[in-house]
C-alpha cells in the first residue's frame, strides 16, 4: 500500500518568507509525527498529534513554528518568517496506534533551503 | 547531556566482515528501543526493535543492556547493501534518534 508521502520534496524559500509543509500518513494511521533533521544529525521530534488532536508541541523551536492536522488525516507544518537556521529536512511519520511507542514509518522529507 | 549518544564513526570496513555499533541513552525510564536504517539523502526505516532477551533477524543481531543503558547492532557478512548510516532510537513518550553511525561496505 501507500506509504507517507510528503510535499513538496524541494522547497526554497527567501529569509522572512512563509512556508508550508504537507504529510499525506498512511490511510487510517491514528497518530503523526513531525521531525527536523538538521545536516549530519538525526531527526529531532517537533510535534506530535493523535487524529486531530496535538498533544504534544514541546519541540517547535519557536512560535513561527505551527502544525494542524484538522480532521485527523492530512498536516501541514507552517513556517513562519523563515530564517536560515530553518534550513533542514522536515520528515513526517505515521504509525497505526494511538500510542507513542509504536514503531514509525516516515515521508521521503521535505528539503527546506532559506536563503 | 544528550538522551542517546552515538559513534558518528566512519565505519569502513570490506565485505564479509563483521561489524559493531553502540549506542547509550541516559534516561533509564526509556521504554522502548529501535535501531533505523536512512540511506544518503532517504528518510528513516525500521531495521529491528530491541528487546531485553536480544532479537536476530537474519546477519542482524541487536542487544539491550538496560543495567548499562546501552544497545547494540552486529551485522555479520557484511554485505555492499548494508552501506547506510544506523540511526539508534530510544522512546521515552517521544523518540529520541542518535546522531547516526556511518557505515560503508567496501569491496
Amino acid at each position: 500500500g501507500a506509504g507517507v508521502s510528503q510535499s513538496p520534496r524541494y522547497k526554497v524559500a527567501k529569509r522572512g518568507q512563509d512556508v508550508a509543509l504537507r504529510c499525506d500518513p498512511i490511510s487510517g494511521h491514528v497518530s503523526l509525527f513531525w521531525y527536523q533533521q538538521a545536516l549530519g544529525q538525526g531527526p529531532e521530534f517537533l510535534t506530535y498529534f493523535q487524529n486531530e488532536a496535538q498533544l504534544d508541541k514541546s519541540g517547535l523551536p519557536s512560535d513561527r513554528f505551527f502544525a494542524e492536522r484538522p480532521e485527523g488525516s492530512v498536516s501541514t507544518l507552517k513556517i513562519q518568517r523563515t530564517q536560515q537556521e530553518d534550513s533542514a529536512v522536515y520528515l513526517c511519520a505515521s504509525s497505526p496506534f494511538g500510542r507513542q511507542s509504536d514503531t514509525q514509518y516516515f515521508g521521503p522529507g521535505t528539503r527546506l533551503t532559506v536563503l | 547531556r544528550k538522551e542517546v549518544e552515538q559513534d558518528p564513526g566512519p565505519f569502513n570496513v570490506p565485505e564479509g566482515a563483521t561489524v559493531a555499533f553502540n549506542c547509550t541513552y541516559s534516561n533509564s525510564a526509556s521504554q522502548s528501543f529501535f535501531w533505523y536504517r536512512q540511506d544518503c539523502r532517504k528518510e528513516p526505516k525500521l531495521l529491528m526493535s530491541v528487546y531485553s532477551s536480544g532479537n536476530e533477524d537474519g546477519r542482524f543481531t541487536a542487544q539491550l543492556n538496560r543495567a548499562s543503558q546501552y544497545i547494540s547492532l552486529l551485522i555479520r557478512d557484511s554485505k555492499l547493501s548494508d552501506s547506510a548510516t544506523y540511526l539508534c532510537v530510544v522512546n521515552r513518550n517521544q523518540f529520541y534518534f542518535g546522531t547516526g553511525t556511518s557505515l560503508t561496505v567496501i569491496p
